[in-house]
């Protein structure tokens, strides 16, 4: 199975600040990467695919890039409503795999 | 607007067996890629299982032989059926869709139902 690994696994913010969030995937994965958030009690909602193709009605503060086997999530500017958990997931090869994911928490 | 709608989650004893329904509306459950996520508490999304359009199957190796999931065209309803539970199935289950472009490739998990909850435990 690919493994994700996502750093950090919490990661302290101000509102306002720029958050970078790496998910490393232990093989090639051809960009094949996407990027949720989740909410206590709520589903993930999907912000990311393909790497960096943003989802319809994400906000663009919302970026992703990937180079080889690293992918990384942006946030420019963070806003009151970003604070929540990050999960990457590689729909490469199956099964399709998460990242442990990364709390963004109020600083 | 697109609704999932999951139901059949419960307490259920190890070796038991259950079966989770996802309703669909504003989309067609045939005519797409279904599949199911759970997410045990405080853990990362698992992906379980997904359906193709053309009814190809697909499972994680956790399930393979004990979960089977299946389609009702005429109710454009998801289904899975689980069986010979174990504890660490607990979780919640999630239906979700996958999208197939032709430019973009898949678009995964685009949708999601709010989540049905199984407790596996004696």
């Amino acid at each position: 199975d690919i493994q994700m690994t996502q750093s950090p696994s919490t990661l302290s913010a101000s509102v306002g600040d720029r958050v970078t969030i790496t998910c490393r995937a232990s093989q090639n994965i051809n960009s094949w990467l996407a990027w949720y958030q989740q909410k206590p009690g709520k589903a993930p909602k999907l912000l990311i695919y393909k790497a960096s193709s943003l989802q319809s009605g994400v906000p663009s503060r919302f970026s992703g890039s990937a180079s080889g086997t690293e992918s990384t999530l942006t946030i420019t500017s963070l806003q009151p409503d970003d604070f929540a958990t990050y999960y990457c997931q590689q729909y490469d090869t199956y099964p399709w795999t998460f990242g442990q994911g990364t709390k963004v928490e109020i600083k | 607007e697109v609704q999932l709608v999951e139901t059949g989650g419960g307490l259920i004893q190890p070796g038991g067996s259950l079966r989770l329904s996802c309703a669909a509306s504003g989309l067609t459950v045939s005519s797409n890629y279904m599949t199911w996520v759970r997410q045990a508490p405080g853990k990362r999304p698992e992906w379980v299982s997904v359906i193709y359009s053309g009814g190809n199957t697909y499972y994680a190796d956790s399930v393979r032989g004990r979960f089977t999931i299946s389609r009702d065209n005429s109710k454009n309803t998801l289904f899975l059926q689980m069986d010979s539970l174990r504890l660490e199935d607990t979780a919640v289950y999630y239906c979700t869709r996958v999208l197939t472009t032709g430019s973009s490739g898949w678009i995964p998990f685009d949708f999601w139902g709010q989540g049905t909850l199984v407790i596996v435990s004696s």
